[in-house]
């Protein structure tokens, strides 16, 4: 059973680039949450995904901005970016409903080195 | 509303000793709590989580954590570390589908 995955792990870009990362959720998940994790802290929720929609926000900028496909997986995406969006971005993946206990299953993240 | 604070940013014990992360909590609901470790350029990982059953929680690789409402703490001990425990460890509250992370406590183990 593939738990959840992301790609790319690395990737470099500039300064007003744009970004896209992607993710497939852990079999039998219906939601994807995003976080970004700067060097030495702990990750910041960005947005959460359910049924193809955007659920809840974190306080981040329109710049990101994301999408839910119908087999669950997403993609995150980064507009304009600036040197201040370098980070380790997790996906994560979970349950609704009655099997939802808070429980998340996280990616391995993609690194993003902005130059 | 709800928040994490995680008391210590950095822990240093010997291999053999006990280990005592601490964690505060708040929230609004009645929340859903857990630990998560990171090793150095992974994912995060689950030790244990508390889900309004059993106050006192068993993880993975002899960890475990005890909810104390009335402290509103959910601290995190190992009677013994071992090398492979250091690593980074985040505790989390969840509640009304969001989930909020300390800043993460860094496990030093010495030999």
């Amino acid at each position: 059973d593939a738990g959840v995955t992301q790609s790319p792990t690395h990737l470099i870009k500039t300064r007003g680039q744009q970004v896209t990362l992607r993710c497939s959720p852990k079999s039998g998940h219906d939601t994807v949450s995003w976080y970004q994790q700067a060097l030495g802290q702990g990750p910041q929720f960005i947005f959460q995904y359910y049924e193809e929609e955007e659920r809840q926000r974190g306080n981040f900028p329109d710049r990101f901005s994301g999408h839910q496909f119908p087999n669950y997986s997403s993609e995150l995406n980064v507009n304009a970016l600036l040197l201040g969006d370098s980070a380790l971005y997790l996906c994560a993946s979970g349950q609704t409903g009655a099997l939802n206990t808070g429980e998340l299953f996280f990616g391995e993240g993609s690194r993003l080195t902005v130059l | 509303a709800q928040s994490v604070t995680q008391l210590d940013s950095h822990v240093s014990v010997s291999e053999g000793t006990p280990v005592l992360l601490r964690c505060n909590y708040s929230s609004s609901y009645s929340p859903s709590l857990f630990w998560y470790v990171q090793h150095p350029n992974k994912g995060l990982q689950l030790l244990l989580k508390y889900t309004s059953a059993a106050t006192l929680v068993k993880g993975i690789n002899g960890f475990e954590a005890e909810f104390k409402k009335s402290e509103t703490s959910f601290h995190l001990t190992k009677p013994s570390a071992h090398m492979s425990d250091a690593a980074e460890y985040f505790c989390v509250v969840s509640g009304a589908g969001k989930s909020t992370f300390g800043d993460g406590t860094t496990l030093t183990v010495k030999p």
